[in-house]
């Protein structure tokens, strides 16, 4: 079964730093693209990073310089290292695999970690 | 960058049809894929359509997805509406490295 696992949420004050962790299983981890995707309570889905096979990497302006995305395939895992966090960062964050159909998608998601930001 | 709006609520009764819009702001509908994804409440995003009009094995063939170059905008149309398709709906694709969700869509079943 393909499973996506994500860990390391929690608070952390303002101007901190958090490592988010997905675990993959169930299928070749070093053969596909892998996203974070986040979405505060309420609101809609915003992509975060992506990194290809390769590992490079991709991110919006509204965290790039901020956050890093990272992958270890010897361990099936995927990093985001979020520094300067601020309140606007508070959601829940989804690991996503890339579609291998070369669609620009998403085609697995974890269940998701919550970050809180606040003082 | 482009924006993909959809519109924010849809609701019509169990056995109905609902089409859902997502209006491209600028560049092609056409020139990347579109995707839609369900999301149920407390729950995890799902892939419903990819590639446009491609459905996941698992998912109904209730569930269908178009694209259309005249109004720059993709649809998601789900016939014979079930209470259990009451979610939130996103499109979402892709442009120069940077991928972008539309603003979702609340379908109630009423």
């Amino acid at each position: 079964e393909v499973q996506l696992v994500e860990s390391g949420g929690g608070l952390v004050q303002p101007g901190g730093s958090l490592r988010l962790s997905c675990a993959a299983s169930g299928f070749t981890f070093s053969s596909y693209d892998m996203h974070w995707v986040r979405q505060a309570t309420g609101k809609g889905l915003e992509w975060v990073s992506a990194i290809g096979t390769a590992g490079d990497t991709y991110y919006p302006g509204s965290v790039k310089g901020r956050f890093t995305i990272s992958r270890e395939n010897a361990k099936n895992s995927l990093y985001l290292q979020m520094n300067s966090l601020r309140a606007g960062d508070t959601a829940v964050y989804y690991c996503a695999r890339g579609s291998p159909t070369g669609s620009y998608g998403m085609d697995v998601w974890g269940q998701g970690t919550t970050v809180t930001v606040s003082s | 960058n482009f924006m993909l709006t959809q519109p924010h609520s849809v609701s019509e009764s169990p056995g109905k049809t609902v089409t859902i819009s997502c209006t491209r702001s600028s560049g092609s509908i056409a020139s990347n894929y579109v995707q839609w994804y369900q999301q149920r409440p407390g729950s995890a995003p799902t892939t419903v359509i990819y590639e446009d009009n491609q459905r996941p094995s698992g998912v109904p063939d209730r569930f269908s997805g178009s694209i259309d170059s005249s109004s720059n905008s993709a649809s998601l149309t789900i016939s014979g509406l079930k209470t259990e398709d009451e979610a939130d709906y996103y499109c979402q694709s892709y442009d120069s490295s940077n991928y972008v969700f539309g603003t979702g869509t609340k379908v109630t079943v009423l």
